[in-house]
């Protein structure tokens, strides 16, 4: 079983719906990252959160640690949020990741 | 805004050749990471460095491989014997300090061995 579940794999919306994209993991983290990978390739860095909520723009993360549950939140989704995103958890100073939801904003 | 740079963006490289991946981690940073990606595969950690010294380092980081700060700016990730299934994408990454501290990504080098 992988360390890190992320939920939905693929996940196709129409502009402007509310996004949720979901990360379960089985160990105790010190923090967990949301990231944005492009396709191109590139990695960018969304969040680190540790405990409660996060926003920024149109973006929310909200984790709760009991519960080995995060989320991720996407507000008025634009076809410029198309992007693989991915969590990954801390332990130490290692990171595990999960296998990335693909969104697809359709216009 | 500061930001991680890694060169080349892109190395093919026969089997069996050794092959160094350069990063140039935000300049204030002290905590410096190797990542690799298969291509269609999920990110996996390498190594994080610190001080002049690996503070950890995971199972795929066997012998093969080596890190190394050789100046104040450049951090490198040396594979000495390059096999068909090093193909991916390396990414490095720096953070300020450790513990509660965000992560900063490179662009990635695309490694083809052949």
């Amino acid at each position: 079983k992988n360390e890190v579940e992320q939920s939905p794999q693929n996940l196709t919306a129409q502009e402007g719906e509310f996004i949720t994209i979901n990360c379960s993991y089985s160990v105790g983290i010190s923090a967990l990252h949301w990231l944005q990978q492009h396709p191109g390739g590139g990695i960018v860095s969304l969040f680190m959160l540790s405990s409660g909520k996060k926003k920024h723009g149109r973006l929310i993360a909200t984790i709760n640690i009991q519960e080995k549950h995060s989320s991720l939140h996407i507000t008025a989704s634009h076809p410029r949020d198309s992007a693989v995103y991915i969590c990954a958890v801390k332990r130490d100073e290692k990171l595990t990741f999960g296998t990335g939801t693909r969104l697809t904003i359709i216009p | 805004e500061p930001e991680v740079t890694q060169t080349p963006s892109h190395q093919v490289t026969q089997m069996g050749q050794e092959v160094i991946l350069r990063c140039v981690p935000i300049s204030n940073h002290l905590y410096f990471y190797w990542y690799r990606q298969i291509l269609g595969q999920k990110v996996e950690f390498l190594v994080s460095f610190y001080n002049n010294e690996i503070s950890e380092k995971s199972e795929i980081f066997d012998d093969q491989f080596s890190v190394e700060r050789p100046d104040g700016s450049n951090f490198t990730l040396k594979i000495r014997s390059t096999k068909l299934e090093d193909s991916a994408m390396y990414f490095c990454a720096s953070s300020v300090r450790e513990g509660l501290y965000e992560q900063y990504f490179g662009p990635g080098t695309r490694l083809t061995v052949t």
